[in-house]
């Protein structure tokens, strides 16, 4: 398995600035993962952050937006931007251990609110 | 278009009961299908996983049956507990390093 951890692990923000959200793991892997989860309901992926190259944004998600960046193997960090109270949310990072294992595991959560 | 479904939404079981989480998915393609369990204020943990090449996986209290003709699977939990209430998502992914696509997930609450 792999240990994720998120900074910060909850956050409160005005509207219009932004947040940057880190994930660190405690070992190298090559697929990592941003999620949203609004109160109550499932997980929604926002995109996959490959180590060396863009990352991949899924429908309704913009890098303008959610700006990501993977420096190394082992670090992310996800920026939402120009905060809304609809971004209220929590954001999970998840990374998929190596072959031929696949497994996926999720962070702590960082709990946003957007006042 | 929602690609893995699940039922129920919520659950109450006696202590020592037995829930049963249902998906049921429709892209052929997929191969790989964990359960997560998420406590509040917590990520998701993986708790169990199977492969269609397998139609019975158990680990300790949870055992997921799957059924690759009807493209359904499900998880058991035996001899449930108060402490295994949770909320459990299944979720399905496809070859070649795709991302996990999550079902809305079950909340379950096992009482005393």
């Amino acid at each position: 398995s792999a240990v994720i951890s998120q900074k910060p692990s909850r956050d409160i923000c005005q509207r219009g600035t932004s947040l940057t959200i880190q994930c660190q793991v405690d070992s190298q892997v090559t697929m990592m993962f941003w999620y949203r989860q609004q109160p109550g309901q499932s997980l929604t992926l926002i995109a996959t952050a490959n180590q060396g190259s863009e990352a991949t944004y899924e429908s309704g998600f913009v890098i303008d937006k959610f700006p990501i960046s993977r420096p190394n193997l082992t670090f992310s960090t996800l920026t939402v931007s120009n905060l809304s109270p609809e971004d209220s949310s929590i954001y999970l990072c998840s990374v998929e251990a190596r072959p031929p294992s696949y497994e996926q595991y999720f962070g702590p959560g960082t709990r946003l609110t957007v006042t | 278009q929602q690609q893995v479904k699940q039922s129920p939404q919520s659950l109450i079981v006696q202590k020592g009961g037995i829930p049963i989480i249902n998906c049921a998915y429709e892209n052929t393609a997929f191969d790989y299908f964990p359960w997560y369990q998420q406590f509040p204020g917590k990520g998701p943990a993986l708790l169990i996983a199977i492969r269609p090449d397998v139609s019975e996986k158990k680990e300790g209290r949870f055992t997921i049956s799957f059924n690759k003709s009807a493209k359904q699977f499900s998880l058991h939990i035996m001899d449930s507990q108060p402490g295994d209430s949770a909320t459990y998502f299944c979720a399905a992914s496809s070859p070649g390093n795709t991302p996990l696509v999550f079902g809305k997930g079950t909340r379950l609450s096992v009482i005393a």
